[in-house]
């Protein structure tokens, strides 16, 4: 069935470099992305979201990339800090479904170096 | 943004038991609730729906009687995950969803369940 995907599963970077994390998603339905950032034991967390209707939108210190043609997202975040490790999850909403009803992707182990 | 309380953090039960997880809506009232599961080093998967007042949707693969899931008010919904075995060791993570918030979806802290 249509899923959304991660390119990579592991990246690792020094701290003060930028972070680029790639989903890939099947469902042209889907029209709400949201990344999110999972520390271990805890539940996800907000990073930043974009809707179908916009192709970039940033937040502090990070970025969200959408091209619908390829179906690709990406998050961007700059001046990675230790404290940004963690798994990223990009997440799709379908069009009409409720906003709470997601579906995530595999996940991205973020890991900054000192 | 919202307040989500979720609890247990951990639990450790014998199998055949039966645990249940509360999730609560602090500061906004839940209309619907989706509960999450989520394996070592896996993604987050969707069990289930459910909304105030009504019986749950779960997602195909879900049993819907050994995953009882609970919402009847605004601000709380359990999930008891009845005669558990060593398989249902997960992470439970609920989020609820209130109607007038129609972006960012809001997740409790999670719940680690082991089942020995």
């Amino acid at each position: 069935g249509e899923s959304v995907g991660l390119h990579l599963p592991t990246l690792s970077v020094q701290e003060g470099d930028n972070s680029i994390i790639n989903c890939a998603y099947s469902n042209s339905a889907s029209d709400y992305f949201i990344w999110y950032k999972q520390e271990s034991g805890k539940g996800p967390q907000f990073i930043i979201d974009i809707r179908s209707n916009m192709d970039k939108r940033q937040g502090q210190r990070v970025t969200v990339l959408l091209n619908k043609t390829v179906k690709h997202l990406s998050l961007q975040i700059a001046a990675t800090q230790p404290g940004d490790s963690a798994v990223y999850f990009c997440a799709e909403n379908i069009r009409g479904t409720s906003y709470g009803k997601l579906t995530f992707g595999q996940g991205t182990i973020l890991t900054v170096h000192p | 943004g919202a307040v989500v309380s979720q609890h247990p953090s951990w639990v450790i039960c014998k199998s055949g038991t039966s645990v249940k997880i509360e999730c609560r809506s602090l500061d906004f009232q839940a209309t619907t609730m989706f509960w999450y599961r989520q394996f070592p080093k896996q993604s987050l998967m969707l069990m289930a729906t459910s909304n105030e007042g009504s019986k749950a949707t779960y997602e195909q693969g879900v049993e819907k009687d050994k995953f009882l899931i609970n919402h009847a008010s605004l601000t709380l919904s359990t999930l008891t995950v009845t005669s558990a075995h060593p398989e249902d060791s997960s992470f439970y993570i609920c989020s609820p969803q209130a109607a007038s918030l129609n972006t960012e979806a809001f997740f409790g802290q999670g719940t680690r369940l082991t089942v020995v």
